[in-house]
């Protein structure tokens, strides 16, 4: 089982339209980062969420970090085709070495 | 600032070949942490290592799997007596340190597609 779980698996939205990714965990961690990776290259970080109830806004998009540290969303307003891609979460649980990654979710924005 | 740096991109082995993957982490970065990718599927933690040292490879398998990161040069991750089940994308990330407010932030390479034949 993940101990990142990311929703949904798949996404297939319109141009324009607005979305919502979640990483949910039964685990705390000491921060939680996301990462697009398109075709063939390796993930790109996108943003770092350290404090909970953490947001941060990278343009059109917006990441919040649950107050308890064990969540976190994505949110995408007016979705553009360049968006398309595998959306990661990942992040350190108290205690432990390895960086664990959620299964991704898979964006795909038609214009 | 190059980011981090992995070659080859592309590798094709036969069955029962060795396969070296190079990993130069970002300037300033002492932490390379290796992973794998199949396809449709999240990055798996393999082994995170500091120069000279493995700090963790519970991710890493205990046969046919090593990895070393020298005080010189890059890091490699190597896989002897290749099999299918070894074809993978194989990421390589670095951090620049473990503490702090940075500590868990890794910043990847583009990755090396291994295939086995």
């Amino acid at each position: 089982t993940q101990l990142l779980e990311q929703s949904p698996q798949f996404l297939s939205i319109q141009e324009g339209e607005n979305l919502t990714v979640y990483c949910n965990s039964s685990s705390v961690f000491s921060s939680l980062q996301w990462y697009r990776q398109e075709p063939g290259e390796g993930p790109v970080l996108l943003v770092t969420v350290v404090t909970g109830g953490e947001v941060k806004k990278l343009k059109r998009l917006t990441f919040q970090f649950g107050d308890a540290r064990k969540d976190s969303s994505l949110h995408i307003t007016a979705a553009q085709p360049g968006d398309t891609g595998l959306y990661l979460c990942a992040g350190l649980p108290y205690n432990n070495n390895d960086m664990r990654f959620g299964a991704g979710t898979r964006l795909t924005v038609k214009p | 600032n190059a980011g981090v740096m992995q070659n080859p991109r592309h590798l094709v082995r036969r069955r029962g070949q060795e396969a070296r993957l190079r990993c130069s982490p970002m300037k300033g970065h002492s932490h390379v942490y290796w992973y794998r990718q199949l396809p449709e599927e999240g990055l798996k933690f393999m082994v995170y290592l500091q120069k000279e040292n493995i700090i963790d490879e519970s991710g890493m398998p205990k046969e046919r799997f090593s990895a070393e990161f020298p005080k010189e040069g890059p890091s490699i991750l190597r896989i002897q007596q290749v099999v299918r089940g070894d074809s993978a994308a194989y990421f390589c990330a670095s951090s620049r340190t473990r503490t702090g407010r940075d500590a868990d932030t890794q910043y990847f390479g583009p990755g090396t597609r291994l295939t086995v034949l």
